[in-house]
């Protein structure tokens, strides 16, 4: 099926700092979202994009939808230790079937 | 809150043994989906339910048997599982199969 090229694969950063991951696909989708998922628990969603071009912030997480409608991209400002976690990307085409990326391991130093 | 439970939270079970897991949704969505998760793999989609009707199979196997009796509520019956089908199953639910979906907590299974 559908891959999503998710990147970076992991990022270790210092508190405080910005970050930002990608994600693209060899085909258009309609819709990206974003999940944050914490070990042992369910993805959670973060912010769900319908339109090419759209830019949403939801706190300090801010998302795109690419112009091209083949990538997305995740950014958090003034990172906190609690933003540790595993970001997935999700795209879809026709709805009902979602493509996954494979995350990105957030971790924060305090 | 995420306003999508399952139960059990962990599950272990032998090859031979019969466990059901259970998803409910408290969203008023209409869609229901199952998922598996393994370790650095993207989440497989197995199965999807629209208005109860199952609409999707990702070509899962026989020995996972999903079960939708009503739009909230959701079950995966499970038998004579293997080992590699060790795993995280999350539900997941949308609104008429095209809007973000959210997940429940997962249940955490392990086949030994």
């Amino acid at each position: 099926g559908q891959q999503l090229n998710q990147s970076p694969q992991s990022m270790f950063i210092q508190e405080g700092e910005d970050v930002s991951m990608n994600c693209t696909s060899s085909s258009i989708f309609n819709t990206w979202l974003w999940y944050k998922q914490d070990p042992g628990e369910g993805p959670v969603l973060l912010i769900a994009l319908y339109k090419a071009g759209e830019l949403t912030s939801n706190g300090r997480l801010t998302a795109q939808f690419g112009i091209t409608r083949k990538d997305s991209f995740l950014n958090i400002s003034a990172s906190i230790p609690s933003d540790v976690g595993i970001y997935f990307c999700a795209g879809s085409n026709t709805g009902n079937q979602f493509y996954f990326g494979t995350g990105t391991s957030l971790t924060v130093i305090p | 809150e995420t306003g999508v439970t399952q139960t059990p939270r962990h599950l272990v079970m032998g090859m031979t043994n019969k466990k059901s897991l259970k998803c409910e949704q408290h969203l008023g969505h209409n869609a229901m989906y199952w998922y598996k998760q393994s370790a650095k793999k993207p989440l497989e989609l197995m199965f999807v339910y629209n208005f109860k009707e199952q609409t999707e199979n990702n070509s899962v196997p026989s020995r996972f048997s999903p079960e939708c009796p009503n739009s909230s509520h959701l079950f995966l019956h499970l038998h004579t599982l293997q080992p590699e089908d060790s795993a995280l199953y999350l539900c997941a639910s949308s609104q008429d199969g095209v809007l973000a979906q959210y997940f429940g907590p997962g249940t955490r299974l392990t086949v030994l």
